[in-house]
């Protein structure tokens, strides 16, 4: 069973839509959660980080289940330059000197006007 | 500041030949990390290394050698490229092993093994 699964979509809105990604993690030693995004054909660059209390960031919201083993983010009002994929990333920290980040496939979000 | 700097952006390698990705950052981290992501895939850790002088395997470290001599440089080896090489790879950076500050990652190189 992968560390992180996501729905690889693809999502396909129009503009000003409210769209929602899910993400499921296998281990409950997970530490530190994130939502990274990456454009196509570039780097990863980190979005927001995942508290236990959600938070939020803008248009964008992250809610973080303990219990579920579930991560999601929300983008309300979508906007063109929101078009890109969206990777669920997830540290489980096994006791040696590092902590490992697991990255998600990804699910790629397109927005049309 | 440049960041997480990989060099070269692209490269075609024919089976057998090796080759020197280089992975340089100017923020001062001492945690950087290589990764490879194939299409539709995620990242998988290649290697990474938690200082100068320290190295350690990651998830698919077969093929693959680094050294880390400065804090700021942290090269990877291919020896007898394979087209199951054939790839993205990334090179990032972070400063805290929380991970709160995230990683921050190079452009990339794109490998393509014939």
């Amino acid at each position: 069973r992968k560390e992180v699964e996501q729905d690889p979509g693809p999502f396909n809105v129009p503009e000003g839509a409210t769209v929602a990604f899910n993400c499921t993690y296998s281990n409950s030693a997970s530490q530190s959660f994130f939502w990274y995004r990456q454009d196509c054909r570039k780097e990863p660059k980190l979005l927001m980080s995942v508290y236990s209390s959600g938070n939020e960031d803008g248009r964008f919201t992250a809610q973080l289940n303990r219990a579920s083993q579930y991560i999601s983010l929300l983008i309300r009002d979508s906007k063109l330059s929101d078009s890109a994929t969206y990777l669920c990333v997830v540290n489980i920290d096994r006791g040696s000197t590092l902590g490992r980040l697991y990255f998600g496939r990804g699910t790629q979000l397109t927005v049309w006007p | 500041n440049a960041g997480v700097t990989q060099t070269p952006k692209f490269r075609i390698l024919k089976i057998g030949q090796s080759m020197t990705l280089q992975c340089t950052q100017d923020m001062n981290h001492n945690y950087m990390y290589w990764y490879r992501q194939d299409p539709g895939m995620g990242l998988k850790l290649i290697y990474y290394s938690v200082g100068a002088g320290i190295t350690d395997k990651g998830e698919v470290p077969n093929g693959y050698n680094v050294s880390r001599s400065t804090t700021e440089d942290f090269p990877l080896r291919l020896e007898l490229a394979a087209p199951s090489q054939t790839s993205v790879y990334f090179c990032a950076s972070s400063y805290s092993m929380s991970y709160s500050y995230g990683y921050t990652f190079g452009s990339g190189t794109r490998l393509t093994v014939v």
